[in-house]
Parts: structure tokens; sequence; C-alpha cells
């Protein structure tokens, strides 16, 4: 069975900084992996998602994720905060059945 | 036009009553999901289904029963509500499987008085 783990419930940078949260996951075949994000009082909202196409996956709202398959990591980045960035992120692993991970609250301070 | 739409989006109510959350897409996606998230965010599938086939049905009270009329629609209905049952249910749907990603409802927030 696949699983993903988020390291650190909450992350505050300040804007401008770079955007850093962590995704390791577990899977005993090829996964499907996803970074999504949810701001207050919504649905989740699909960021971008790795098929095997290429280890770099750009998504929208400037984030990208790269796959590691030696770390079974697939981070997510963004090269400056935006104030607007302050939300909860979720990363996922699918292999015909999606789990995802308990969540990264990130917040960005002025 | 929303994309999946969940009726309705706050409901309050008393704890023995039963109620039904609706949930509607027009993506012509061929799978429908129900997760519930609770207060600390965690979020869990509940039911899957596949052009109107169950295909995952996790441990769940059996109070808790998904009806698929077709595969636009996917219906929760629940019975006897309990305090534990507050909580956030998402509606989603995927293309075939969920390998290709979910497209999300934005939410029916539950609360059990």
């Amino acid at each position: 069975a696949q699983s993903v783990t988020q390291l650190g419930s909450h992350v505050s940078v300040s804007e401008g900084a770079l955007v850093l949260l962590r995704c390791n996951y577990s899977s005993s075949v090829p996964p499907y992996l996803f970074w999504y994000v949810q701001y207050p009082n919504q649905g989740l909202q699909l960021l971008l998602k790795y098929t095997s196409a290429a280890t770099l996956v750009k998504g929208i709202n400037g984030f990208e994720a790269e796959f590691k398959k030696s770390e079974t990591s697939f981070h997510l980045t963004k090269p400056s905060a935006h104030m607007s960035d302050a939300a909860e992120y979720f990363c996922a692993v699918s292999y015909n059945d999606m789990r995802f991970g308990a969540g990264t609250r990130l917040t960005v301070k002025p | 036009d929303t994309a999946v739409s969940q009726t309705p989006k706050y409901l309050v109510t008393q704890m023995g009553n039963d109620k039904s959350i609706k949930c509607e897409q027009n993506l012509g996606h061929d799978t429908m999901y129900w997760y519930k998230q609770d207060s600390k965010k965690f979020l869990k599938i509940m039911f899957s289904y596949n052009n109107k086939e169950l295909i995952i049905n996790e441990t769940v009270p059996n109070r808790f029963s998904p009806k698929s009329p077709d595969k636009a629609h996917l219906n929760l209905h629940i019975n006897s509500l309990e305090l534990g049952d507050s909580a956030v249910y998402f509606c989603a749907s995927s293309q075939e499987t969920s390998n290709y990603g979910y497209t999300f409802g934005s939410g029916t927030r539950l609360t059990v008085v």
C-alpha cells in the first residue's frame, strides 16, 4: 500500500522568501504523486502532478516539485512567497487509490 | 458552471437525525468519491464509485450509505447522526482512476449538535 508523509505540520516564511514543503512517499509500484492546495473554507485544488514524464514538474501559481526516486521525495517549492500563498498544502500518492498526507499549513509573514 | 458542486454547503442538525448531501459533476468523469476531513484537516476516503458501481468502501459505519443514480451524481445519506460525524465532507471526481488526479467540490460542513 502507498502512503505519504509530510514533514512539518506548519511552515512559516516571510514574503519573498523561498517556500519549501516536504513530502516523502512510500510505494511498491511507480507512484503518481500530487500536490493540492486548500484555501480557507474551500475545496482542494490541484497544484501539480507527477506521472513519470519528467522529474521536475511545474504547477500553477509558480510552484514546482521535483521527484527524487533515490530519496523517495516529492518536495514542493516556490522561489518567492506571496501573501496569497497562505493555505493548507497536501501531498498525495495514487496507484488506483489516492492517499493524502496530513497537510502542511503555510503562513506567510509580511 | 461549477465542475463539482455539492449541496448544501453548511448543514447543522441534531443528533439522531437523518440527512443527505448531494454531489454532481459536469466534467464527464467516470469516478466519484466521498472524503471526510476532520478538525485536524486529515482527509479520509469513504467511498468511491466508478460508473455507478461501488469500488471503494472503506471502514465507515453502515449509517453512511452512498447512492449513485448515474455517473454524474453521487449522494451521501447519513442515518442517526452522531456528534462524531461533525466534519467537512468533500465530493471529488476523476477520469477513470485516481491516477489522473481529482477535481474537488467546495465541501459540506456538517455540524451535529
